[in-house]
């Protein structure tokens, strides 16, 4: 079985703060990361992808992969509270770019005013 | 464009009774995902489809769930006989041909078994 670990939190950081939010994974196989947004009582919601090492940004989004130590992070800069949710890491499963993901469990971040 | 669209919305039943969740996909995406959320046990896969087949079920807790996607605009998700248990947010995913694993969720089903 496949893990995907993430820190529960919750993570809480002031607005305009940098939140930082982390996920390790056991299989050095998976090809295709991405991280989900979830608010209270709504479904996930895909805000990024990555699929190289380094760093992709997308506004005030970055990911960042590391292959070879097995872990992805999102930095999120300038917090603001409506990013206040449960995010959630996800691979793919044995690099295939299609098919089944396999998520962790989620870390809890609110940004407080 | 319209999303993944799940009804119902919420559904309040007595143990014991048959329930039966519907999806329909993103028109145009091949494969459909049954996820089930709790706060115990996260964000589980129970079953997915590609072009309408079943391709892995093994996440499917018992022979009380089945799932069939008759046509590629439609799926359903029977629980027979229901448990207090199977209370949690059963959502439905589509993803797309060329869309590189990236999954588009559905506003999920929240089931309460009394």
């Amino acid at each position: 079985q496949k893990e995907v670990e993430q820190n529960s939190g919750p993570l809480s950081v002031p607005e305009g703060a940098i939140a930082s939010l982390n996920c390790t994974y056991s299989d050095r196989v998976s090809q295709s990361f991405f991280w989900y947004r979830q608010y209270s009582g709504k479904s996930p919601e895909l805000i990024m992808s990555i699929y190289s090492n380094g760093d992709k940004e997308d506004g005030r989004f970055t990911a960042q992969l590391n292959k070879a130590s097995q872990y992805v992070s999102l930095l999120i800069r300038d917090s603001q509270p409506s990013d206040s949710a449960t995010y959630l890491c996800a691979l793919d499963d044995r690099g295939s770019t299609l098919g089944r993901l396999y998520f962790g469990r989620g870390t809890q971040l609110t940004v407080w005013p | 464009d319209a999303g993944v669209i799940q009804s119902p919305r919420h559904e309040v039943t007595e143990m014991g009774q048959e329930v039966t969740l519907r999806c329909k996909p993103i028109s145009g995406h091949d494969y459909l995902f049954w996820y089930r959320q709790t706060m115990m046990r996260g964000l589980e896969l129970l079953i997915y489809f590609n072009n309408n087949v079943p391709i892995d079920d093994s996440g499917m807790p018992e022979d009380r769930f089945s799932a069939k996607m008759p046509n590629a605009s439609f799926s359903t998700l029977k629980i027979q006989p229901s448990e207090p248990r199977d209370s949690a947010v059963y959502f439905c995913a589509s993803q797309g041909q060329n869309s590189y694993n990236e999954q588009f969720f559905g506003p999920g089903t929240r089931l309460t078994v009394l």
